[in-house]
């Protein structure tokens, strides 16, 4: 099955700050999303982005699929921005594909 | 709405209760999915319903049944469970399950005792 590793795995911001996550896969997708997971567990959805750059706020995200990689940039960041970061992509499952995490981002952001 | 109600947001239960975790959606969304996560790691896929039919099943134990009654609904039925099993669970749906969106509940966090 596809394998999906992300970087850095632990990442500590001041307030303010800027950051860039990373999202490797090891084979062809068709979907990407990227989500972020709050204290309570919840996991909000982010962006929808199997190729190309969307914006979103703060937020925003480039996939090369080509090159099997994803990008999620974080500009000014805030407290609230606090929790684990996961990617997730399609796999071929047969009548419906596996959507397959990541390993995770966990983000601290200190005021 | 992009909403995917679980219920109920937390269980207890003993090793030899039964129990059911229960996940809906109203999108018209016709892939449900039960993933399971454990404390500081990612989702894991347990199941998957296609247009209300058993399409992937990741080798989950028997303890563990699913049911999809309608279109709506997805169902965790829970029986005989380990301390192991304790997680939290999160239930997701998509429109068709092949290259759509996938939303999440806001998960249910079991402990077995």
């Amino acid at each position: 099955g596809i394998q999906v590793e992300q970087s850095p795995p632990d990442l500590i911001l001041q307030e303010g700050a800027n950051s860039t996550l990373r999202c490797n896969f090891s084979d062809s997708v068709n979907n990407l999303q990227w989500f972020h997971q709050n204290p309570w567990g919840q996991l909000i959805n982010l962006f929808y982005i199997p190729s190309g750059t969307k914006q979103n706020g703060r937020l925003s995200a480039t996939t090369v699929a080509t090159e099997r990689y994803s990008l999620l940039y974080i500009s000014s960041s805030q407290t609230t921005d606090s929790g684990v970061y996961f990617c997730a992509v399609e796999d071929y499952g047969g009548a419906t594909n596996k959507l397959i995490f990541g390993t995770g981002t966990l983000l601290a952001v200190q005021p | 709405d992009t909403e995917v109600t679980q219920t109920p947001k937390h269980l207890v239960m003993g090793m030899t209760n039964k129990k059911s975790l229960k996940c809906e959606q109203h999108m018209g969304h016709r892939a449900m999915y039960w993933y399971k996560q454990k404390a500081k790691k990612p989702p894991e896929l347990m199941f998957v319903y296609s247009y209300e039919k058993l399409s992937i099943n990741e080798s989950v134990p028997s303890r563990f049944s699913p049911e999809c009654p309608n279109s709506s609904l997805l169902n965790l039925h829970l029986h005989a469970l380990q301390p192991e099993d304790s997680a939290l669970y999160l239930c997701a749906s998509s429109l068709t399950g092949i290259n759509t969106e996938a939303f999440f509940g806001q998960g249910t966090r079991l402990t077995v005792v």
